[in-house]
Formats: structure tokens, sequence, C-alpha cells
């Protein structure tokens, strides 16, 4: 079965790094999501992904936060300016855009800042 | 904007026997879509089992079926015949209408199930 694939698993940042999440799409899919959950919280959507730009985006995915697809696979999250409170696990998914149909999630990328 | 809530922190199941999670959420849109996700340790997300809210028949996936109460913006999970394997967190969730088929999740509800 398909899967989204997501990288680094674990990834270690001192505060005020830049970091980059990468997550590699089922690749028929076309919209693509991050979504991040702070330990022990519910799961938080990000943005959304659609056509190459960003077609919805939460009030959390503020300036510090950026998406791209620079090559057509990967689906990458930087984070310019870590802060203690962007530890979390992030997900990524992918959809086919069907309603209802539910997402792929990847296995997440537990980011911790220092 | 939509909300999930799901009230119960945590639930304990024997094993073999059955339990129910339970979901409410708030929506103004008529057509959405429910979802059930399992989250091991292993934090990895997984689909349970959709419902769409014009179907007023129960989804069922196995041991795992819902009771959805449109009405009443209910939304449970019965799990039969429970499993060590079925010990995880659940979370349900909303999918709203719009073009970016967005996720609004609850809280989540910690299972165990002993043995």
């Amino acid at each position: 079965e398909p899967e989204v694939t997501q990288t680094p698993s674990h990834q270690v940042t001192q505060m005020g790094q830049e970091v980059i999440l990468r997550c590699v799409p089922i690749s028929n899919h076309l919209y693509f999501y991050w979504y991040r959950q702070i330990l022990g919280q519910k799961v938080e959507f990000l943005v959304s992904f659609y056509n190459n730009e960003i077609s919805e985006k939460s009030e959390i995915f503020d300036d510090q936060f950026s998406v791209e697809r620079p090559d057509g696979s990967n689906f990458t999250l930087k984070i310019r300016s870590t802060k203690l409170e962007d530890s979390a696990m992030y997900f990524c998914a992918s959809s086919t855009g069907t309603v209802g149909r539910g997402y792929t999630f990847g296995s997440g990328t537990r980011l911790t800042v220092v | 904007a939509q909300t999930v809530t799901q009230s119960q922190p945590e639930m304990s199941v024997q094993e073999a026997e059955t339990v129910t999670l339970s979901c409410t959420y708030d929506t103004s849109e008529s057509d959405y879509y429910l979802f059930w996700y399992k989250q091991p340790p292993s934090r990895q997300m997984i689909l349970v089992i959709r419902q769409e809210a014009y179907k007023q028949q129960n989804a069922t996936e196995n041991r795992f079926s819902v009771n959805f109460q449109k009405a009443a913006k209910s939304f449970s999970l019965k799990i039969s015949d429970s499993q060590l394997g079925d010990a995880a967190m659940y979370f349900c969730a909303h999918e709203g209408g719009g073009s970016n088929y967005k996720l609004t999740f609850g809280k989540g509800t910690l299972l165990t199930v002993n043995p």
C-alpha cells in the first residue's frame, strides 16, 4: 500500500535555528498538508497545499513557517527560527482530493527544540 | 468553525469485551465527513473508519462500528471483541466542506486494553 514518507523521524535543534522537515506524499495525490501535535494534545491543522500554492493556513502558521514542493515529489515544511514551543510531532498528509476519503498520514517527525 | 469534542480522556476495556468511545461535534454544514483515527505508541495516524453525513446507515469495518446521530451531532465508535492491539489513542475528526478537506480533530481518548 502506498505510504507517505517523512524524514527525519526525530530532529533535535537549538532554539533560533532553522529546520526543514521533509515529506514524500503519495505520487498521485493532489493535496498536501502539515499538522502538528504538541505532546499530549490534539492534532492541529497547520497548512494545506494544492496546485503549488498554499490553499489554507491556520493562525499557527505564521511568518516563521513556510512550505514548498521544490521538485514535484518532496513537500517540505521550514521553520525559520525555532522556539521552544515549536517542539511537537509534525505530521505530513496527502489526499487525492476526493472528499471524504480521508488522508494518508506519514509517521511523523518529532521535533525537539532545546 | 467546526469543533470536535471527546469527553473521555481515558477509557479501559477488558480483552474480548466491547467499548464505546464518545465524540460530539459542531458544524453549520449539512454535508461533511467524520472519521476515527487510531494513534498507537508509534504515533502513526491510522484511519479506522469513516462516515458520510448524508448516509443514515452507520459505517462498519470488521470489529469497529459507529453510532452516528446527525441531529444530535454525535459520532461514537464501538470496538467489539477488543484486542490488546487496539490499545492506542483514538481521535475523532471532522472534514468540512470547501475545497481544502481540512480535518478538525478532537483531543483524543486513550484506550487501554486489559488482558
